[in-house]
């Protein structure tokens, strides 16, 4: 256990519906990364967070996907209108200035 | 972008043989290269990790090199234990971090 958590752990959903993950970090770190990861591959980057601001998002995520964080503390990624292509696991991760990430255990979308 | 190429993909060793695993990435300003173990249903767990600067890091079964003139960097687990078994990603850090495509490690008792 990293100190990491991620609510809920698993998220079963209908194409079309908004759903949105939740993501609690070690209390210490002020970096905040989202990742996607699906099977067989690596976690794919989508956002960091240094505090409360959003710094860099990928060109790849779609615009139906919008993260925040407030306060610097919690954050939360929302996906809108979800497709069975987002169906995926979910990664949070947290670390400091010196790079290290520390992983949570995933939320897993399934849209049907 | 960067690009990281993993290999092997699957990899499977007999209990207390070594494993090595290998990663090239393209961008020469990463500067930071983790490896990461991920078992079944959980978050991937940093194992070890070098920075540019250094080029070796070794901590008790687990080593990891890295060489910046060809842009490869490897994990190494000598005397590999059943529970070693697990996926392990390479990972390299430019304006972002990159994620290999993952070995799936199998000691075989």
């Amino acid at each position: 256990d990293t100190g990491v958590s991620q609510d809920p752990r698993h998220k079963i959903t209908k194409r079309g519906q908004n759903v949105t993950f939740r993501c609690d970090p070690i209390s210490e770190h002020n970096r905040l990364y989202w990742y996607r990861q699906t099977l067989g591959q690596g976690p794919e980057f989508l956002t960091y967070f240094q505090n409360e601001a959003q710094l860099e998002k990928s060109r790849l995520l779609s615009d139906r996907f919008s993260a925040e964080r407030p306060k610097g503390s919690f954050s939360t990624l929302e996906i809108q209108r979800t497709e069975q292509g987002d169906s995926a696991m979910y990664l949070c991760a947290t670390g400091t200035a010196n790079y290290e990430q520390y992983f949570g255990p995933g939320t897993r979308l399934t849209v049907t | 972008g960067e690009n990281v190429e993993q290999h092997p993909s699957t990899l499977s060793v007999q209990e207390g043989d070594s494993a090595v695993i290998k990663c090239t990435y393209s961008d020469s300003a990463s500067n930071y290269f983790p490896w990461y173990k991920q078992e079944l249903g959980k978050g991937p767990q940093l194992i070890i990790d070098i920075r540019s600067n250094v080029g070796e890091k070794k901590d008790q079964r687990i080593a990891v090199t890295l060489n910046k003139t060809a842009k490869h960097f490897s994990l190494h687990i000598t005397e590999t234990q059943p529970e070693d078994s697990a996926v392990y990603f390479c990972a390299a850090r430019g304006n972002q971090f990159y994620f290999g495509t993952g070995t799936s490690l199998t000691v075989i008792p």
